[in-house]
C-alpha cells in the first residue's frame, strides 16, 4: 500500500510554545488529508480535513486558531499546535486518501507539552 | 448522525480458539467500512475493507469480517487466534459528507489473546 510519512513521532515542547507536525505522502499525490487526535484508550477523534490549495474543514468542538492547518502541496499537511498547553498533550495522526476506499495514516505524533 | 459502534471495550480469548470483534454502524447511504489495527504508540494498519460484493471479505493475517445489511454490523473474525493478534481494533466507516469522504472511528476494542 501507499506509504505516509509524519513527522516528528515524538516531541516534548514547553507550555506556551508551537509544534509542527508534518504529514507526507511519499508516493501518491493526496488532495485530502485528515488529522486525528487520540487520547490514551480511545478512539481517533477527527480533528480536521485538510485540502490542498484551500483553507481546512474543521470538526465541531476543535479550534481553528489553536490547530493550524496547512495543505500547501499535494503531498505535505502540516498541524501547528499553537501556544502548546499541557491539555494539549496527545497522539496526533494524519491520514492521507487516495479515494473513499482507501485510507492511510502515518506513524503518529506523541505531543507532550510539559 | 452517522456512528460506529464497537460494544466490547476489551475481548479476551484463548490461543487457537476463534474470536470475534463486533461493530455496527449508522450511515446514510451505501457505507464502506473497514478494520484497522494498531500497536501501542503507532499509526493504524488495514487490516481489510468492504466497498461492494461479496459480504464476507477476508483480510491480512487471516482477518476476515461480514457485512450484514439488515443488522447494519461489520464483525471482525478470525478463525483461530495468535497470541500476536493482542492488539487494538478499530471499526471505520467512509461516508460523503459536505463534499469530502470523511472517516470515522468506532472506540476500539482491545483483542487480549492469552497463551
Amino acid at each position: 500500500g501507499a506509504v505516509v510519512s509524519q513527522h516528528p513521532s515524538r516531541v516534548i515542547c514547553k507550555s506556551g510554545t508551537s509544534v509542527k507536525i508534518e504529514c507526507r505522502s511519499l508516493d501518491f499525490q493526496a488532495t485530502t488529508m485528515f488529522w486525528y487526535r487520540q487520547f490514551p484508550k480511545q478512539s481517533l477523534m477527527l480533528m480536521a480535513t485538510s485540502n490542498e490549495g484551500s483553507k481546512a474543514t474543521y470538526e465541531q468542538g476543535v479550534e481553528k486558531d489553536k490547530f493550524l492547518i496547512n495543505h500547501a502541496s499535494l503531498t505535505l499537511s502540516t498541524l501547528t499546535v499553537t501556544s502548546a498547553h499541557p491539555e494539549d498533550s496527545s497522539f496526533y495522526i494524519c491520514s492521507a486518501r487516495l479515494d473513499r476506499t482507501e485510507a492511510f495514516f502515518g506513524q503518529g505524533t506523541r505531543l507532550t507539552v510539559v | 448522525a452517522q456512528s460506529v459502534a464497537q460494544p466490547e471495550d476489551q475481548v479476551n480469548v484463548a490461543e487457537g480458539n476463534p474470536l470475534t470483534v463486533k461493530c455496527t454502524y449508522s450511515v446514510s447511504g451505501n457505507p464502506y467500512l473497514f478494520w484497522y489495527v494498531q500497536y501501542p504508540n503507532r499509526g493504524l494498519q488495514f487490516l481489510l475493507k468492504y466497498i461492494t460484493g461479496d459480504n464476507l471479505v477476508k483480510g491480512s493475517y487471516g482477518f476476515e469480517a461480514e457485512f450484514n445489511k439488515s443488522q447494519t454490523s461489520f464483525h471482525l473474525k478470525k478463525p483461530s487466534a495468535l497470541v500476536s493478534d493482542s492488539a487494538l481494533y478499530f471499526c471505520a466507516v467512509s461516508y460523503l459528507s459536505g463534499g469530502y469522504n470523511k472517516l470515522i472511528f468506532g472506540a476500539g476494542t482491545r483483542l487480549a489473546v492469552h497463551p
